[in-house]
């Protein structure tokens, strides 16, 4: 089975512009979920999507969004970009049904905002 | 709300000696607890995972991890360092809530290995 693919791997943006990520889960995982890694911050939840329809949500600012598609492949968004946006966003896929389950993790987008 | 701490930001151990890192959570019933790994500009790999049974749970790259209830604490130990050993290490509570399980992530414990 292919693991949790995230593309690209590195991005550089500048302030103000937007960015969209890419995750493709593990085939058959329903339940995708995004976090942002920072030195400061360390690992902070964003969202989690499952079947398409967002089921829990950090505490991050909107504009910070999501989707997830039909095929369980999810994309992240960020509007305005921010110097402190500049992190490694991460996603982690799981089944993510009423089963216990552990999250299986991409690489991650490396982001850097200038 | 769950939480999980790892009280150790940073934690440096010769090659060869044994480690412990520890991971203690804040929940009101008994939760599902994880360790993860994570190499410098990676993922984070999943160690060792306890849904339930027997408290020692043994996992991948020779670590393993005891639940015990009465401290609330998860602690990671392996016998013997290796070089490669060397990464970030991540505690992580997961709850029911709302017929799913919700996962929260400690801070983290970077290992450095000494020759």
């Amino acid at each position: 089975k292919a693991g949790v693919t995230q593309t690209p791997r590195y991005l550089i943006k500048t302030r103000g512009q937007q960015v969209t990520l890419s995750c493709s889960p593990i085939s058959g995982h329903r339940s995708v979920s995004w976090y942002q890694q920072t030195p400061g911050q360390g690992l902070q939840f964003l969202f989690e999507y499952f079947s398409e329809t967002q089921r829990n949500k950090g505490n991050f600012p909107g504009r910070f969004s999501g989707r997830q598609f039909s095929n369980s492949r999810s994309e992240m968004n960020v509007s305005t970009l921010e110097l402190g946006d500049s992190a490694l966003y991460l996603c982690a896929s799981s089944e993510g049904g009423r089963g216990n389950t552990e999250a299986f993790f991409g690489q991650g987008t490396r982001l850097t905002v200038v | 709300a769950q939480s999980v701490t790892q009280p150790d930001i940073h934690i440096t151990v010769s090659e060869g000696a044994s480690l412990e890192l520890r991971c203690n959570y804040s929940y009101g019933a008994t939760p599902y607890l994880f360790w993860y790994v994570q190499s410098p500009g990676q993922g984070l790999q999943l160690l060792l995972k306890y849904f339930s049974g027997d408290t020692l749970v043994q996992g991948i790259k020779g670590f393993e991890a005891e639940f015990k209830r009465s401290q609330s604490s998860f602690n990671l130990r392996k016998p013997s360092v290796h070089w490669s050993d060397a990464a970030e290490y991540f505690c992580a509570v997961g709850v029911r809530s709302g017929g799913y399980q919700k996962v929260t992530f400690g801070t983290g414990t970077k290992l450095q290995v000494i020759p």
